[in-house]
């Protein structure tokens, strides 16, 4: 059975501070990495995805890889109150058909 | 392009009634998902279709549960009879190998009375 495990938060951060959400997962043949957000009573929307080891940053958002502790985190900078949302980390075991586990997610709060 | 379609939005249903719900796909996408997401937990596939054949339903209950895609596009779930644990969010997603991730329609939410 193939795992995705998510701090369980909740998630509390000042406007303008740093917020760091973590993951870990259990399939080594895992080949690509997402996170995606979701608004309360919304649907899951794709905000990072990564593939290699390192780090990958877009905009505030940076995800980082590392496939020798199945370890994958997604800091936020500068965090808004729009920010508040719960965050999905997704493993994708199925190459280019998508095959995604989601962990439980994590809520964040970010307090003006 | 048009997103993902879903319908009904909304549902309630008293327990031991059947439910159905349709999707349609991006269009040009292969692949189309059923994620079933209880409050509080992540997304968990229930079946996935590639074109009109099934990848994978192994987490799809069987005895209640069906899904069919026919034509490779659009595609229906159905519940019979209902559980009270089967009230959810039913997300339908689809996806293309050209693509970077799988998009997700907005989603039914079941009450099961």
């Amino acid at each position: 059975q193939k795992e995705v495990e998510q701090n369980s938060g909740p998630l509390s951060v000042p406007e303008g501070a740093i917020a760091s959400l973590n993951c870990t997962y259990s399939d080594r043949g895992s080949q690509s990495f997402f996170w995606y957000r979701q608004y309360s009573g919304k649907s899951p929307e794709l905000i990072m995805s990564i593939y290699s080891n390192g780090d990958k940053e877009d905009g505030r958002f940076t995800a980082q890889l590392n496939k020798a502790s199945q370890y994958v985190s997604l800091l936020i900078r500068d965090s808004q109150p729009s920010d508040s949302a719960t965050y999905l980390c997704a493993v994708n075991s199925g190459g280019s058909n998508y095959k995604l586990t989601f962990g439980k997610g994590t809520l964040l709060t970010v307090n003006p | 392009e048009a997103g993902v379609a879903q319908s009904p939005r909304y549902k309630i249903i008293e327990k031991r009634q059947s439910v159905a719900f349709w999707c349609n796909p991006i269009s040009g996408h292969a692949t189309l998902y059923w994620y079933q997401q209880i409050l509080g937990q992540g997304p968990k596939l229930l079946i996935q279709f590639q074109n009109n054949g099934v990848v994978d339903d192994s987490q799809l209950p069987k005895d209640r549960f069906s899904a069919e895609r026919l034509k490779g596009v659009d595609s229906t779930l159905k519940i019979q009879p209902a559980k009270l644990e089967d009230s959810a969010v039913y997300l339908c997603a689809s996806s293309s190998t050209t693509g970077t991730s799988i998009d997700f329609g907005p989603g039914t939410r079941l009450t099961v009375t």
